[in-house]
């Protein structure tokens, strides 16, 4: 049972164009989310975080949108940049649960 | 700023062997967290420690095992090793449970990438 899912393994854009990543989750207890960045053989580094009673959530080129009903958030990069491509993961983090609950990523890369 | 250390970075065992992997959390972090990453798949969650305790476990396999000690490092101890446990294995620290959710917020070491032959 998947309780976070990024149905787009991969997703191409072009340098200085917008990137929109897309997360999906069943469990409506999740209070916390998480987007991290992920380098080939390196751990996944922390991006930005939004907490559930926030709706958005900006930090330079990064701004995170949550849609609570539709239990639905996006991570939006722009302008996007070469040093942006990399595997992006959705997390979702529950107080009760103290754990991180991975989506299964997004490879993203930026097109010169 | 000091980040989440894991040793050994990589390591290469035969089926059958054992290995332990060991984390040194952030300074100040109580609550460690293990996660394996398999080839083209997504982090799955082991196990965690908050305070020295086991505070939740996951998919861990019961040849595996783990502890935190007093210095709040933790070491993960894997038994008769077997072809699938080849993965990444990361480590994260967080402030547990005293903080809001910023402080809950887990940084992750570089992992240790474990190879079974």
């Amino acid at each position: 049972d998947q309780q976070v899912k990024q149905n787009s393994p991969s997703l191409s854009v072009q340098e200085g164009r917008i990137s929109i990543l897309n997360c999906d989750y069943t469990n409506s207890m999740f209070d916390y989310f998480l987007w991290y960045k992920k380098y080939p053989a390196e751990g996944p580094t922390f991006l930005i975080s939004i907490s559930s009673i926030k709706d958005k959530n900006e930090d330079g080129r990064f701004t995170v949108f949550l849609n609570k009903s539709a239990k639905h958030l996006s991570l939006h990069i722009v302008p996007s940049q070469p040093g942006d491509s990399a595997v992006y993961f959705c997390a979702a983090y529950s107080q009760g649960a103290q754990k991180l609950v991975f989506g299964q990523g997004t490879r993203l890369t930026i097109n010169p | 700023a000091a980040g989440v250390i894991q040793s050994p970075r990589h390591l290469i065992k035969e089926k059958r062997e054992t290995a332990t992997l060991k984390c040194y959390p952030i300074p100040r972090h109580d609550t460690v967290y293990w996660y394996q990453q398999g080839p083209g798949q997504d982090p799955q969650f082991l196990i965690s420690f908050y305070e020295k305790m086991q505070s939740d476990k996951g998919s861990i396999p019961d040849r595996f095992s783990a502890q935190q000690f007093s210095d709040y490092h933790s070491e993960l101890n894997m038994s008769s090793l077997e072809l699938g446990d080849s993965a990444l294995y990361f480590c994260a620290s967080s402030s547990g449970l005293a903080g809001g959710p910023s402080t809950d917020t887990q940084y992750f070491g570089p992992g240790t990438r474990l190879t079974v032959l």
